[in-house]
């Protein structure tokens, strides 16, 4: 099975930079999703990591330590737009159906 | 564009009626998926399809049954719908034969109460 871990709520300021810690255990590793959802939508993807590292995009960078069962999301220079819930999620290994287990999301406030 | 669509935004039911949510995608997704979202435990699996026809359990299939006729659509029934079952619904579609970073595309939900 799969255990996902993240945190309930944050707030931060706009133009600030905020990161997203995700902690995961699972008995097969074969990815890791972030996800970000606004209220009544549904969820969109943002990124994926499947090797140890950080991967940008724009104002968006993820980051894997798989060792350490550990992922982050780091929003730079954020805007109000980027109030929304983020959801991380691990595919594992095992799983031939493209699956995913997801933590419970992490709702972030940004603040003028 | 991926697009994935349900039904319904919003449904209203009583307790023990039979309820149908659909999902159609139009990506000839090999793999679709059928979740609920509730507040503080996150998205959880209810079952999942990988062909026409074929179906799998998720985490929490009790109270739920789904069908996969044709390759677009995938129906998520409430037999006997309960109050317990008032949540959010998203359906879900991904590639089966992608690269490892395919990513699950998902509709706007179906926000359903049971009263």
């Amino acid at each position: 099975g799969q255990n996902i871990d993240q945190p309930t709520e944050m707030t931060a300021t706009e133009g600030a930079i905020v990161q997203i810690n995700c902690t995961y255990q699972t008995s097969g590793f074969n990815g890791l999703f972030w996800y970000q959802q606004h209220a009544g939508e549904a969820p969109t993807f943002l990124s994926y990591n499947v090797l140890d590292g950080l991967e940008e995009k724009g104002r968006f960078s993820s980051f894997l330590s798989r060792s350490k069962g550990y992922s982050y999301l780091l929003l730079k220079e954020l805007q109000m737009k980027d109030s929304a819930s983020y959801l991380c999620a691990v595919r594992d290994q095992n799983n031939a159906g493209n699956m995913l287990t997801f933590g419970g999301g992490t709702r972030l406030m940004v603040k003028p | 564009d991926v697009k994935v669509t349900q039904s319904s935004r919003y449904l209203v039911k009583r307790t023990g009626e039979k309820v149908f949510l659909e999902c159609v995608q139009d990506m000839d997704h090999e793999n679709m998926f059928w979740y609920r979202q509730d507040p503080g435990l996150g998205l959880r699996l209810i079952y999942f399809s990988y062909d026409v026809k074929m179906k799998e359990k998720g985490d929490i299939p009790e109270g739920y049954s789904v069908s996969r006729e044709k390759k677009e659509r995938f129906s998520l029934i409430l037999e006997s719908a309960s109050t317990n079952q008032t949540s959010m619904y998203l359906c879900a579609s991904s590639i089966s034969r992608g690269g490892l970073q395919e990513t699950q595309y998902f509709g706007p939900g179906t926000r359903l109460l049971v009263l």
